[in-house]
């Protein structure tokens, strides 16, 4: 089975720019969730998507945005970015077998100049 | 708050010897789930071992295991017999709430960076 699938790698933007992050998450999986980790923070939980629906939201700015499409795959987007936006952005899919294991992928970086 | 605590930002230890990771965790809720996931250097993050709170025993995989105190809300991961493929950043999490087992909102220490030197 293919893992979680992240696009892109790395990418550079600069402020007031907006990005927009891929993920693609392990067959059969309909839970998609977003973490962004830095030095400072570590992981903070972004939001989690279930079957084209936002199930949970952390405490993000609006800035903040994601979606699911019918075939499981999610993506988000940051607006306006800002420098302390620069992060790796992490997704994880899961299935509802297996209590609270998330399959995460390798993320995308993200530098905001 | 719901907090999680690594009180050890880095550690080492020499291969095939025994390390234990601390972690501590804040939480008013009875129903929750602890995690000890690893992030080896720029590969994905995996799970290493799960906890659910409502069970006395402490579980185990294979050369890990944690010992889950619940009334000290601790929750700390002995590696046995080292090897240099452990090598990785450590993180404690946990979910909590009623529906704790299907939760994806986790709560994350900010990791202990662990060395398994030859």
């Amino acid at each position: 089975k293919a893992g979680v699938t992240q696009t892109p790698r790395y990418l550079i933007k600069t402020r007031g720019q907006q990005v927009t992050l891929s993920c693609s998450p392990i067959s059969g999986h309909r839970s998609v969730s977003w973490y962004q980790q830095t030095p400072g923070q570590g992981l903070q939980f972004l939001f989690e998507y279930f079957s084209e629906t936002q199930r949970n939201k952390g405490n993000f700015p609006g800035r903040f945005s994601g979606r699911q499409f019918s075939n499981s795959r999610s993506e988000m987007n940051v607006s306006t970015l800002e420098l302390g936006d620069s992060a790796l952005y992490l997704c994880a899919s899961s299935s509802y077998g297996r209590t609270g294991e998330l399959f995460f992928g390798e993320g995308s970086r993200l530098t905001v100049l | 708050a719901q907090t999680v605590t690594q009180s050890q930002p880095e550690m080492s230890v020499q291969e095939a010897e025994t390390v234990t990771l601390s972690c501590t965790y804040d939480t008013s809720e009875s129903n929750y789930y602890l995690f000890w996931y690893k992030q080896p250097p720029s590969r994905q993050m995996i799970l290493v071992i799960r906890q659910e709170a409502y069970k006395q025993q402490n579980a185990t995989e294979n050369r890990f295991s944690v010992n889950f105190q619940k009334a000290a809300k601790s929750f700390s991961l002995k590696i046995s017999d080292s090897q240099l493929g452990d090598t990785a950043m450590y993180f404690c999490a946990f979910t909590q709430g009623r529906n704790a087992g299907n939760n994806r909102k986790l709560i994350w220490g900010l990791g202990t960076s662990l060395a398994v030197n030859p």
